[in-house]
């Protein structure tokens, strides 16, 4: 079965400190990786995403890290703030014959302390 | 403006009830996919669409039915025979070229 395993499950860090997050996965298939966010109550939306012929991406605050040799991939938050307090997913895409679908991590719920 | 729209966003089912959540978008994407998340498990696939009249199951459609007669619509009946129920219901969707999912805002089960 396609994993995708994430950690830590919680994580607190404060104001302006960095926020990282781990993810490992088996199947070398996987062909793009993005990095959810969700607020409580809500749908995650998609923040950012990186595929394996990159080793790094980022935008803004955001980071994403790609080690494809060790099929791990990890989130950064720099300067990480209160409004960052959510919960974070980390995903790979596998396309198969009935079309793509994405594999979900565990989730990280973040919480940034004033 | 478009998007995924979700309902009901509370729904609550009896034992040996059948209910089903509605999943509308005006995206115009031609992918669809329900997921179901359980704390500290995340979101796990139970169905997915990538044409109208065409579905398959995803890791966990034991208990489930879906229904795809509109591009726009994606229906999920949870059926009596799934043992528990009680979660958030996701539904996302994508145009086949792109594989960065749009969510709705997800209806939550619970059943009394």
């Amino acid at each position: 079965q396609q994993q995708v395993k994430q950690s830590p499950q919680s994580l607190i860090v404060q104001k302006g400190g960095i926020s990282i997050i781990n993810c490992a996965y088996e199947n070398t298939a996987f062909d793009y990786f993005p990095w959810y966010q969700q607020f409580p109550g809500k749908g995650p939306a998609l923040l950012i995403a990186i595929r394996p012929d990159v080793s790094e991406k980022k935008e803004g605050r955001f980071t994403i890290s790609f080690n494809k040799s060790a099929k791990q991939f990890s989130l950064h938050i720099m300067d990480s703030q209160p409004g960052d307090s959510a919960t974070y997913f980390c995903a790979a895409n596998g396309a198969g014959a009935a079309g793509n679908k994405l594999t979900f991590g565990g989730g990280t719920r973040v919480l940034v302390k004033p | 403006d478009g998007g995924i729209t979700q309902s009901p966003k509370y729904l609550f089912r009896k034992e040996g009830q059948n209910v089903t959540l509605s999943c509308e978008q005006n995206l115009n994407h031609d992918a669809m996919y329900w997921y179901r998340q359980d704390p500290g498990q995340g979101l796990r696939l139970i169905y997915y669409s990538q044409i109208v009249n065409d579905f398959q199951k995803g890791d966990i459609a034991e208990g489930y039915s879906v229904s795809r007669e509109k591009k726009e619509s994606f229906p999920l009946t949870v059926t009596s025979a799934q043992k528990n129920p009680t979660a958030f219901y996701l539904c996302a969707s994508t145009p086949l070229s792109h594989y960065g999912y749009t969510f709705g805002s997800g209806t939550r089960l619970t059943v009394v």
